[in-house]
């Protein structure tokens, strides 16, 4: 059974960097066809897709995002990271990590979310 | 505002169905197979209910069915049950290239 579960500070400031990572249990990152996601969810809104990497090292990102954002791929740690920089309260959310099927283009492991706050 | 188009809310009572609608446009749910739904109870991981339209994962029960008509997707749930109270939300691939991942806002499903 594949588990994912995301790591990292709780609390960022202002105009910092979100650094966040996913540790892949129960199957390797590189194997197989995936893209590695990250999702967030503000609260009280839907869903927002930031980006993804695939197992060959390509990555898409939304546009809306691309010009802070970075997702990097560690196999040798079955890891992958989200960098977001210049970060505002907008910011604000609950950020998950999921496997997304090439196949079927849809998330089929999830991780359980974590909480990140932009506060001074 | 998000891509696709969900209601805020649905409810229903045990035992009776419910349908969730997911509006989009021709190129994404209109033009492709790939709408997927997700079941989310509040701090948990979301779960994956079905994929590509129709499709659902091993151990997911049958009462979920999903459907798909012009730009519009629907899950069905039939024979309501109070574990099913979450928030429900869809997904699609999208042809947009800068944007190949699209989510609806969500619908809370209420279980009177």
């Amino acid at each position: 059974q594949v588990q994912l579960q995301e790591s990292g500070p709780g609390l960022v400031k202002p105009s910092q960097t979100l650094s966040l990572t996913c540790t892949v249990s129960g199957g390797s990152i590189s194997s197989g066809s995936y893209y590695w996601s990250w999702i967030r969810q503000p609260a009280e809104k839907g869903l927002e897709w930031i980006g993804r990497i695939y197992t060959s090292g390509s990555t898409n990102y939304n546009p809306s995002l691309k010009s802070r954002v970075t997702i990097s791929v560690d196999t040798s740690k079955n890891q992958f990271s989200l960098r977001l920089t210049s970060v505002t309260a907008a910011d604000t959310a609950v950020y998950y990590c999921a496997r997304h099927r090439a196949e079927t283009l849809s998330f089929d492991y999830w991780g359980q979310g974590t909480l990140v706050t932009v506060s001074s | 505002q998000s891509a696709l188009t969900q209601p805020a809310s649905v409810s229903g009572s045990p035992g009776q169905s419910i349908t969730i609608s997911c509006t989009g446009t021709s190129s994404d749910i209109g033009d492709y197979n790939y709408v997927s739904w997700y079941q989310h109870h509040p701090g948990k991981a979301p779960e994956l209910m079905i994929y590509e339209v129709t499709n659902r994962p091993s151990g997911v029960s049958n009462r979920f069915s999903g459907s798909k008509s012009g730009n519009t997707a629907s899950l069905t749930i039939s024979g309501l049950q109070a574990e099913d109270e979450a928030n429900y939300y869809c997904s699609s691939y999208s042809s947009n290239n800068s944007l190949p991942v699209v989510f609806g806002g969500g619908t809370k499903l209420t279980v009177l």
